[in-house]
């Protein structure tokens, strides 16, 4: 099983701020299947990125991800205030899915 | 547009069973796959298992292997999710997502969410 560690457990910014959020995954996730999800309190999580860098539809392109092998990262330039989440990293390259065990970004 | 509908809260006393519906519309059922996640209160996201929207097969999470059941009924585009012998720590929001999958493997991230089910254990 894939162990996906997320750094750092809260993010304490404040708004206009760059964002920079880790993932690191336990073995090499393969062909780069990693997604990052967005989730707000009593709201299902929102897929922001899929393979690595794509952006899914209608996602704000200052949302970007990189990364490749076991090192990911999620950066959000420019906070909005409806950025303040949860996020969660997921490797869906290999059984059993995994998750992270999310970042939360707070108002600081 | 997609969408995927949950059936509503549910309590169950432990050693009971609930049954999770998923109406999925907005999209050809077949062309996708589901898989469940679930999420404790204030935890993570815990993947359940997968089934095809194609042919119904399945695959699950080794922990919850035995006392899952993932069906889908394709004459009303719905997903069902079973689980047998509750717990005090299966209560938790259960989500149903579509995926894309090819000869059975996962190839795509979860791009659209019920919107959850609660299913509550009393202890």
């Amino acid at each position: 099983e894939i162990v996906l560690t997320q750094s750092p457990g809260t993010l304490s910014l404040s708004p206009g701020e760059r964002a920079t959020l880790s993932c690191t995954a336990s073995q090499s996730v393969r062909s780069s299947f990693l997604a990052w999800y967005q989730q707000k309190p009593g709201q299902a999580p929102r897929l922001l990125i899929f393979g690595a860098s794509s952006r899914a539809a209608g996602i704000p392109d200052r949302f970007s991800g990189s990364g490749s092998g076991t090192d990911f990262t999620l950066t959000i330039s420019g906070l909005q205030p409806e950025d303040f989440a949860v996020y969660f990293c997921q490797q869906y390259g290999s059984s059993p899915l995994t998750f992270g065990g999310g970042t939360k970004v707070e108002i600081k | 547009q997609v969408q995927l509908v949950q059936s509503g809260p549910e309590v169950k006393k432990p050693g009971a069973s609930v049954k999770v519906s998923c109406k999925a519309s907005g999209y050809t059922f077949k062309t996708y796959g589901f898989s469940w996640v679930r999420q404790a209160p204030g935890q993570g996201l815990e993947w359940m298992g997968w089934i095809s929207g194609y042919n119904g097969n399945t695959k699950y999470a080794q922990k919850f292997q035995g006392r899952v059941t993932m069906t889908t009924d394709t004459s009303t585009s719905t997903a069902y999710m079973e689980v047998r012998s509750l717990r005090f720590d299966d209560t938790a929001v259960y989500y149903c997502t579509r995926v894309i999958s090819v000869l059975g493997v996962i190839t795509g991230p979860f791009d659209y969410w019920g919107q959850g089910t609660l299913v509550t254990v009393p202890s």
